[in-house]
């Protein structure tokens, strides 16, 4: 089945630090690929997506590119700040066709001033 | 425009009672989802429900868990009787239709604590 792999946290980096978080993922067909952001003592809310291969999803610095060839949807931003400290999924709507999501294991990153 | 709306944030239950969660999702919404996600885990969907009429509850664990969505709008989600591994905070969502594209809007969740 259809499935999501995250890069273990916690990730700890200084503030202005450049940041990737990996991504990869199993599915059948053409999925959509997202990046989900909880920030503490708040719901989970999109950060970004892309819907189709070689598309860049993108928002608030953060960028993705959904890489077919290597299964992959990475989440980079060039300079993080204390205030992207926060729980990071990544996930999948694929082969259901029913807009379900198949989520990562979330990944944590915490800023430090 | 409001968000989705859970409650209650947070129940602590003994294990064998009943729990019941409920969800209002954004005003013209058909499509409503349950997730559960356990501490240090991705959430899962337990529940899908396109209007009223569940599209997907391959995942609910239907011998303890139960849900409905009354009307097409509010929905709620019954766990009896609750285990141990059942503590975990459920997270509902909604979005304006399914599909590939459409951003699901989540709620703040209810954290289940199960003793």
């Amino acid at each position: 089945g259809d499935s999501v792999t995250q890069m273990e946290g916690p990730v700890t980096l200084s503030e202005e630090a450049f940041l990737t978080i990996n991504c990869t993922y199993t599915a059948t067909g053409y999925p959509s690929l997202f990046w989900y952001v909880q920030y503490p003592g708040e719901g989970l809310q999109l950060l970004l997506k892309a819907t189709k291969a070689d598309d860049k999803g993108s928002n608030k610095g953060f960028e993705a590119t959904y890489r077919k060839e290597t299964t992959s949807f990475h989440l980079e931003k060039g300079s993080v700040q204390v205030s992207d400290s926060a729980v990071y999924f990544c996930a999948l709507s694929g082969s259901s066709n029913t807009g379900k999501l198949i989520f990562g294991q979330g990944t944590t990153l915490q800023v430090k001033p | 425009e409001a968000g989705v709306a859970q409650s209650p944030r947070y129940k602590i239950i003994e294990k064998r009672q009943s729990v019941a969660f409920w969800c209002n999702p954004i005003s013209g919404h058909a499509t409503l989802y349950w997730y559960q996600q356990i501490l240090g885990q991705g959430p899962k969907l337990l529940i899908q429900f396109q209007n009223n009429g569940v599209v997907d509850d391959s995942q609910l664990p239907k011998d303890r868990f139960s849900a409905e969505r009354l009307k097409g709008v509010d929905s709620t989600l019954k766990i009896q009787p609750a285990k141990l591994e059942d503590s975990a905070v459920y997270l509902c969502a909604s979005s304006p239709t399914p599909g590939l594209n459409y951003e699901q809007y989540f709620g703040p969740g209810t954290r289940l604590t199960v003793t």
